[in-house]
């Protein structure tokens, strides 16, 4: 059964604490994706990786970073919390394709709350 | 600006009747995809449909696509209580390069 999974479901930081939020996936799949999702907006991106080492900026990367050592392996890096970084982080996988997007494969999610 | 709009926010239907959303977008795209949320969890992928396809099937789900209007459906017939989630719709850009554009989603609420 593929796999998606986030180091925590649940996560409480203060503000201006560096927080890491890990993904991992289990499929060999190229891409990886983290976005946020608050009530009413939908997903948004924050940032891409179509490749060990490589990244892409999304449509609201500021106040994030990421990192990306292993292919399986996708990381997400608030650098100073801030409370409008409360949110709930998901992070996808999918199949690389040339100018194609596949089916993407979610873990369960994060809820963060910056006091 | 989201690339794609659902339609409705929020839908409420009892079980045993057909449940209908609708996707609209706004620019041309490779495929379109509806993924399932349940309250507090990931997203779930249902179905992917292709630009040079107008309909396809899963199960209960029947998507269809109309690339002249820019929107696409979602139809969940004989709905369950297990249904109850949050519907989204994801757009692959033609320019998009591996990303998806995601609306907000429609909230259906099965009652028994």
């Amino acid at each position: 059964d593929v796999k998606v999974t986030q180091s925590s479901r649940y996560l409480v930081k203060r503000t201006g604490e560096k927080v890491f939020l890990e993904c991992v996936q289990d499929m060999d799949h190229e891409n990886m994706f983290w976005y946020r999702q608050d009530p009413g907006l939908g997903l948004r991106l924050i940032y891409f990786s179509y490749d060990v080492k490589m990244k892409e900026k999304g449509d609201i990367p500021e106040g994030y970073s990421v990192s990306r050592e292993k292919k399986e392996r996708f990381s997400l890096i608030l650098e100073s919390a801030s409370t409008n970084q409360t949110s709930m982080y998901l992070c996808a996988s999918s199949l690389w394709g040339v100018a194609v997007s596949y089916e993407q494969y979610f873990g369960p999610g994060t809820r963060l709350t910056v006091t | 600006s989201q690339q794609g709009e659902e339609d409705p926010q929020a839908l409420s239907i009892q079980e045993g009747e057909n449940a209908t959303m609708n996707c609209s977008y706004k620019t041309s795209i490779n495929n379109l995809q509806w993924y399932r949320q349940n309250s507090g969890r990931g997203l779930v992928h249902l179905i992917l449909i292709r630009s040079n396809e107008r309909e396809k099937h899963s199960g209960r789900l029947r998507v269809t696509l109309d690339t002249s209007k820019k929107s696409s459906s979602l139809l969940i017939t004989a709905s369950r209580a297990a249904d109850t989630a949050s519907y989204f719709c994801a757009t692959d850009l033609t320019d998009s390069w591996g990303k998806l554009q995601f609306g907000a989603g429609t909230q259906v609420v099965v009652t028994p």
